[in-house]
């Protein structure tokens, strides 16, 4: 089955840099990866997502880069604003709504004012 | 549109009760929902994927006796924990899918005393 990795566990940055996130997956029949940001006691919301025939997206201040090849997508923030702070998961999955996704481990961003 | 509902937010149970948990698709029909668990600081794990009118699929590990899915309409799924412990304590997560994007419910956290 799929494994997603997801590094790093823990981002402190200062409001106004940047964030990044990073995954690996393992399955490379896995075609879409979406993000999500989840804030405390709450559900995952996707806040972006990229599909294999696309090696970037980008979306005001968040984007996604996909590597097929070596099977990584990164998750970029910019001007990060404190409402930015959550737990972010990456997720892979072969594409259909029937599709069970599989979450990395999920990275604590913390935006410090 | 695409809105998942989940009852109860909360419960608090005795040991050995069992505890039903209800995921609608309040406007689209899914055939296909999964249930997910999440432990305090720990990303979701897939537990099954429901699937309406047949037998759910269970992820390795996840006791098909002890977790009771059915999926009798394409707009609910319910989760029995049956004969709950202490360990089963955990904030649940269904989500459904459509157009190639899951939805997912706001959580029930259970406790079990």
């Amino acid at each position: 089955g799929e494994n997603v990795e997801q590094h790093p566990s823990t981002l402190s940055v200062q409001e106004g840099d940047s964030a990044v996130i990073k995954c690996t997956y393992s399955d490379s029949a896995s075609n879409y990866f979406p993000w999500y940001k989840q804030e405390l006691g709450k559900r995952p919301q996707l806040i972006i997502d990229i599909r294999s025939n696309v090696g970037e997206k980008k979306d005001q201040r968040i984007a996604v880069t996909l590597n097929k090849t070596a099977k990584h997508f990164s998750l970029h923030i910019t001007e990060t604003q404190p409402e930015d702070s959550a737990v972010y998961f990456c997720a892979a999955t072969e594409t259909g709504t029937a599709s069970k996704l599989t979450f990395g481990t999920g990275t604590r961003l913390q935006v410090t004012l | 549109g695409a809105v998942v509902s989940q009852h109860p937010s909360w419960v608090i149970c005795k040991s050995g009760t069992s505890v039903k948990i209800e995921c609608r698709s309040l406007d689209f029909q899914a055939t296909t929902m999964f249930w997910y668990r999440q432990f305090p600081k720990q990303s979701l794990m897939l537990m099954a994927t429901s699937n309406e009118g047949s037998k759910a699929t269970y992820e390795q590990g996840v006791e098909k006796d002890k977790f009771l899915i059915n999926h009798a309409s394409l707009t609910l799924s319910t989760l029995t924990v049956t004969s709950a412990h202490p360990e089963d304590s955990s904030f649940y997560i269904c989500s459904a899918g459509l157009e190639n994007e899951q939805f997912f419910g706001p959580g029930t956290r259970l406790t079990v005393l």
